[in-house]
């Protein structure tokens, strides 16, 4: 169990740029979810993969964040044309999809800054 | 939006002395969960609870569920300076079927030595 990898761990890039952050989830996890973080608040819901299909996206997750989850392994999360509201620290939690009441285990983050 | 309420915001102890915070939620849930993060790092799953439980222990950690009430408690005993972190409440709604947790603000914990 090497634990849920993100990467990059930091990202600065300036508004209007598009950037594209990588989850690799524990292995034998199914469902990955994303959130985002901001300072002062706990992590918000963004998006939720059982295998390769994407099952809910929330509110938060405008036109410009797309989320994709491969063949069901890692996931990258994409957000084009950057704004300054989009600094924040993604999250990414993965867990066993074996029903009800499994905890999820996190990664470390990726904290984007937007200049 | 977020589902649970911490309280208090911000905790400061000394070493040895029991820590307690508590949460309120809105609705009816599956689970309740207790995370703890430090300072820059993602969270750590500290105990999970069911909704047809009421309480649980993991070491030096205690937690109640009050499903009448809509509230739960953390208490952590002997506390050591390595317990300072930001604790958080999370909520699995009986409404969703995936496993998504709604969290609150969290409750930012300094234990001193």
């Amino acid at each position: 169990d090497t634990g849920v990898s993100q990467n990059p761990r930091h990202k600065i890039t300036k508004r209007g740029q598009n950037v594209t952050f990588r989850c690799d989830p524990i292995s034998e996890h199914n469902r990955l979810y994303w959130y985002r973080q901001t300072l002062g608040q706990g992590p918000e819901f963004l998006t939720y993969f059982q295998n390769e299909a994407q099952l809910e996206k929330s509110r938060l997750l405008s036109d410009r964040f797309s989320a994709e989850r491969p063949k069901g392994s890692f996931s990258t999360l994409e957000i084009q044309r950057t704004e300054q509201g989009d600094s924040a620290m993604y999250l990414c939690a993965s867990s066993l999809g074996t029903g009800l009441n499994q905890p999820q285990h996190f990664g470390d983050g990726t904290r984007l800054s937007i200049l | 939006s977020q589902q649970g309420e911490e309280d208090p915001q911000a905790l400061s102890i000394q070493e040895g002395e029991n820590a307690t915070m508590n949460c309120s939620y809105k609705t009816s849930i599956n689970n309740l969960q207790w995370y703890r993060q430090n300072s820059g790092r993602g969270l750590v799953h500290l105990i999970l609870i069911r909704s047809n439980e009421r309480e649980k222990h993991s070491g030096r950690l205690r937690v109640t569920l009050d499903t009448s009430k809509k509230s739960s408690s953390l208490l952590i005993t002997a506390s050591r300076a390595a317990d300072t972190a930001s604790y958080f409440c999370a909520t699995d709604a009986e409404t969703d079927s995936w496993g998504k947790l709604q969290f609150g603000a969290g409750t930012q914990v300094v234990v001193t030595p």
